[in-house]
């Protein structure tokens, strides 16, 4: 499975915009990028998914890199109840997700 | 309608039980996928199914977790001869048709605690 890089935490503010990046160098051609986030004592959500372009849904936007190698979630205004830890997985044809480390994200009242 | 649901939601039992715990999908999704997670941890895959076929039983630790979904809705993770070790919290998601493009939906878990 490709493999994604994460950092480990994050900080933002309050009503600030927060851009959570991911290296994926070893994406192929068909790997779609998704993004899943866990709120404290809940089961994963999922946020978005894109392949090349960028993606816009109400919860977020993804921007993807040109040669896809790696992409940024955006949280265009954060609030408390986005701190989460956020996972950015790829998906191939296998339907399987493989879950990292996630970056642990905290917003600062 | 119902999300994903799990049950027992919390269990208790002593070294050497066995265990089942219980996936109920979202009505009418082809999909389901168990994962186990350790505190602090991101899920770990076990297993998944597409309809009652087992796809992919890879993340299965050992001979002792085993998985089925006889009827293509409802399944069954059962742990043999349970250890400390198996203690997480069990979760199962679902997903439809667009298996690879759909999101999973996650139900609440299952918090194993093995004595």
């Amino acid at each position: 499975d490709a493999k994604t890089t994460q950092p480990n935490s994050m900080e933002s503010n309050e009503e600030e915009p927060v851009h959570l990046p991911c290296n994926h160098s070893t994406i192929s051609g068909t790997d779609y990028i998704h993004w899943y986030r866990q709120l404290p004592s809940q089961g994963p959500e999922y946020v978005i998914h894109g392949l090349t372009s960028n993606v816009n849904n109400r919860m977020a936007s993804l921007a993807i890199a040109e040669d896809r190698k790696s992409s940024t979630l955006i949280l265009h205004r954060a609030t408390l109840r986005d701190a989460a830890v956020y996972y950015c997985i790829l998906r191939g044809r296998d339907d399987k997700i493989i879950f990292g480390k996630g970056t642990r994200l905290h917003i600062l009242p | 309608g119902a999300g994903v649901s799990q049950s027992p939601r919390y269990k208790v039992t002593k070294r050497g039980q066995d265990v089942a715990l219980r996936c109920d999908p979202i009505s009418g999704h082809v999909s389901l996928y168990w994962y186990r997670q350790a505190l602090g941890q991101g899920p770990e895959f076990l297993t998944y199914f597409n309809y009652e076929a087992q796809q992919d039983k890879s993340g299965l630790p050992n001979d002792r977790f085993s998985a089925e979904r006889p009827e293509g809705s409802i399944s069954t993770l059962t742990i043999q001869r349970t250890e400390q070790r198996d203690s997480a919290m069990y979760r199962c998601a679902s997903s439809g048709r667009d298996r690879v493009y759909n999101e999973q939906f996650f139900g609440p878990g299952t918090r194993l605690t093995v004595l």
